[in-house]
């Protein structure tokens, strides 16, 4: 079974509709993050928590928002969806306590279209 | 702040050709340096890193150096596969007070022809 998954896969909504996208983990690591991917842009990070009680703005949280439920689980809100939010969406983890700083282990990624 | 230039794509390269990704950074502090490769329809995954100047990452064929005097992170491999097929993407790590973060260039996507 796969360490971090993300649920859905794939999701296509329309513009105004409320999206949630959902992390689990079963690696037992303490900080979380969730990136977008668009073409010639990498990856961009959205939000991050680096425990339950801990959560951080990323570059560009502007029209999201996130809620760490547990250490193994971390959601991505779309309050109200709009277009250019299509993309690519990643959750990663991390160990704060190992000795690779910056390591990250991501899941499959969520591909969502906002019409 | 910190940010990191990869070399645009995408790269076309015959099977057994030898592949350079050129990455250089800026960063507020002293960084450590990664590249990941997101195969098709797959997350990203570590491919190699380097924590300290002239460190040499390595992993499946692929090398990079930490070169601070250039503030570069070139990616290289003697002979490609098909199978390389993917996106790269350099990042660098800065500790900071309440922890780390990455940031990643932009991707170069690789297409290794048979």
């Amino acid at each position: 079974d796969a360490d971090v998954t993300q649920t859905p896969r794939n999701r296509i909504t329309k513009t105004g509709k409320r999206i949630m996208l959902e992390c689990s983990q079963t690696k037992g690591h303490d900080r979380m993050y969730w990136y977008r991917q668009d073409p010639g842009l990498g990856l961009r990070l959205i939000y991050y928590s680096f425990d339950v009680k801990d959560i951080n703005k990323g570059e560009i949280s502007d029209g999201y928002s996130v809620s760490r439920q547990a250490q193994a689980k971390f959601s991505l809100s779309l309050e109200s969806a709009i277009p250019n939010q299509t993309a690519l969406y990643f959750c990663a983890t991390s160990d704060s306590t190992s000795g690779v700083l910056g390591e990250q282990f991501f899941g499959p990624g969520t591909r969502l279209t906002v019409l | 702040g910190n940010s990191v230039t990869q070399m645009e794509g995408p790269v076309t390269l015959s099977e057994e050709a030898f592949l350079t990704i050129n990455c250089t950074y800026t960063a507020t502090g002293y960084p450590s340096l990664f590249w990941y490769v997101q195969y098709p329809g797959e997350g990203l995954q570590l491919l190699l890193k380097a924590t300290k100047a002239d460190d040499k990452g390595s992993n499946k064929g692929f090398e990079a150096t930490y070169r601070k005097e250039t503030t570069s992170f070139h990616l290289e491999k003697g002979s490609v596969q098909v199978s390389d097929s993917a996106v790269y993407f350099c990042a660098l790590s800065v500790r900071e007070t309440s922890g780390s973060r990455l940031t990643f260039g932009e991707g170069t996507q690789l297409t290794v022809n048979p």
